[in-house]
């Protein structure tokens, strides 16, 4: 079955850092979004894709991030100046196989970021 | 805004027992409904989706049905093993929108 993946796993980095973290959606997929999820608390949407430009994004989703599809496979976010409130865990997903679909979400395993 | 919200918070049971796990939203213009499954440290694995035109839908052991007017839907477990624990969480999509508005989920325990 198709898989989200992303890279790394596991991200330490120094509040002020810069970090990108990364995801290959599922191929055939068109809307590419992320999320977080703070440690417990709920999945929060940041920000979704489509057609190589932001469609969506939250009040979360300021300044300091950017997303980027270098490529015909990857997906990135970048947080420019991390924060320690910017730890959390970050999912990659993908959905909708046609312009006028956009259910089924697939999500990757996820990036758990630790800001020290 | 869209707020979506989970009942039970927790949930421990014995193996073998059905059950039942609520998710309520508070708008009702949703184009679909998503139950995923969260492991501990892990990502989400989708269950069941429920379009918004549908009343339920099927996989297995599990059960989800939707009434979008009353702005609620449920999870059904048959017959639930211990390999079933788990957080289980509700998330909406509205129409016009592509993102999901997750509940806070349950967390369920199977004791053999």
């Amino acid at each position: 079955e198709p898989e989200v993946t992303q890279t790394p796993s596991h991200q330490v980095t120094q509040m002020g850092q810069e970090v990108i973290l990364r995801c290959v959606p599922i191929s055939n997929h068109l809307y590419f979004y992320w999320y977080r999820q703070i440690l417990g608390q709920k999945v929060e949407f940041l920000v979704s894709f489509y057609n190589n430009e932001i469609s969506e994004k939250s009040e979360i989703f300021d300044d300091q991030f950017s997303v980027e599809r270098p490529d015909g496979s990857n997906f990135t976010l970048k947080i420019r100046s991390t924060k320690l409130e910017d730890s959390a865990m970050y999912f990659c997903a993908s959905s909708g196989n046609s312009q006028s679909s956009t259910y089924g979400y697939t999500f990757g395993s996820g990036t758990r970021l630790t800001v020290v | 805004k869209q707020e979506v919200t989970q009942i039970p918070a927790a949930l421990s049971v014995p193996e073998g027992e059905n059950l039942v796990l609520n998710c309520s939203f508070t708008d009702s213009a949703i184009y679909n409904l998503q139950w995923f499954r969260q492991d501990p440290g892990k990502g989400l694995t989708s269950l069941l989706l429920i379009q918004s035109s549908q009343r339920e839908q099927t996989s297995g052991r599990l059960n989800a049905s939707l009434d979008k007017s009353s702005g609620r839907s449920t999870l059904y477990i048959a017959a639930s093993q211990p390999g079933d624990s788990a957080t289980y969480l509700c998330a909406v999509m509205n129409t016009g929108f592509q993102k999901l508005v997750f509940g806070t989920g349950t967390r369920l325990l199977v004791s053999p």
